[in-house]
């Protein structure tokens, strides 16, 4: 258990629907990174919060958004799905300022999201 | 821009070493980093070197890194089945972003 807290691990829905995925980064973690892993495009960051503020944006689309909580969980919600969507969305944490530099990032085990 | 290249499959045989090799961008990084993603899993943090560096050894795993050039390999020595996995090659970059490369999965031939 690495510590950060992905729910829920799988879902399925259906084109144009919405949906809202959880992360509960590691105890002590200021900062959450999203991250969108596809078998072609391989890992993408979408948007990182630090203690509740956005803090750096990649390749996030419109119909997608974020956002960080006073206890520091993070919602990732993805609307007007489509097939495309399809993939695992990850989650990681990190103590924020210089502290990554050492230990890394710590990852969720991943929200795996199918769109039908 | 910021990329981080490496090859997308290695097939090595059990007992072998494996090298994995990555190119990276921005020669400020200070940091290098392999992670590990085992199916059905997250990314977990394999081990780091610290730019100043030329080798990092831990146990198995044997990192070199040459500042010229831009490159980062990681060696397993002995590889086992429990080596396969996807091994991703990041950097950090001077806002604390880490990149990811795309992955090379790892496969353990018997």
């Amino acid at each position: 258990d690495s510590g950060v807290t992905q729910t829920p691990k799988h879902l399925i829905t259906a084109t144009g629907q919405r949906v809202t995925l959880r992360c509960s980064p590691r105890s002590g973690d200021l900062s959450v990174y999203w991250y969108q892993q596809s078998l072609d495009q391989g890992l993408q960051f979408l948007i990182q919060y630090y203690n509740g503020e956005e803090r750096a944006k990649g390749n996030i689309l419109e119909r997608f958004s974020a956002q960080q909580f006073p206890d520091l969980h993070s919602e990732l919600n993805l609307s007007s799905l489509e097939l495309g969507d399809s993939a695992l969305y990850f989650c990681a944490s990190s103590v924020g300022g210089t502290g990554e530099r050492t230990y890394g990032y710590t990852f969720g085990s991943g929200t795996r999201l199918t769109v039908v | 821009g910021e990329d981080v290249e490496q090859s997308l499959f290695l097939s090595v045989r059990e007992g072998d070493s494996s090298v994995i090799n990555c190119t990276y961008t921005d020669s400020s990084s200070t940091y290098l980093y392999w992670y590990k993603q085992e199916p059905g899993a997250g990314l977990q943090l394999l081990t780091y070197i610290f730019s100043n560096m030329d080798m990092k050894q831990d146990q198995r795993l044997t990192v070199l890194l040459n500042k010229k050039d831009k490159h980062l390999s990681l060696r397993i020595a002995d590889t086992q089945t429990g080596d396969s996995a996807i091994y991703f090659c990041a950097e950090i970059l001077r806002d604390d972003k880490i990149i990811f490369g795309k992955g090379t999965r790892l496969h353990i031939l018997p």
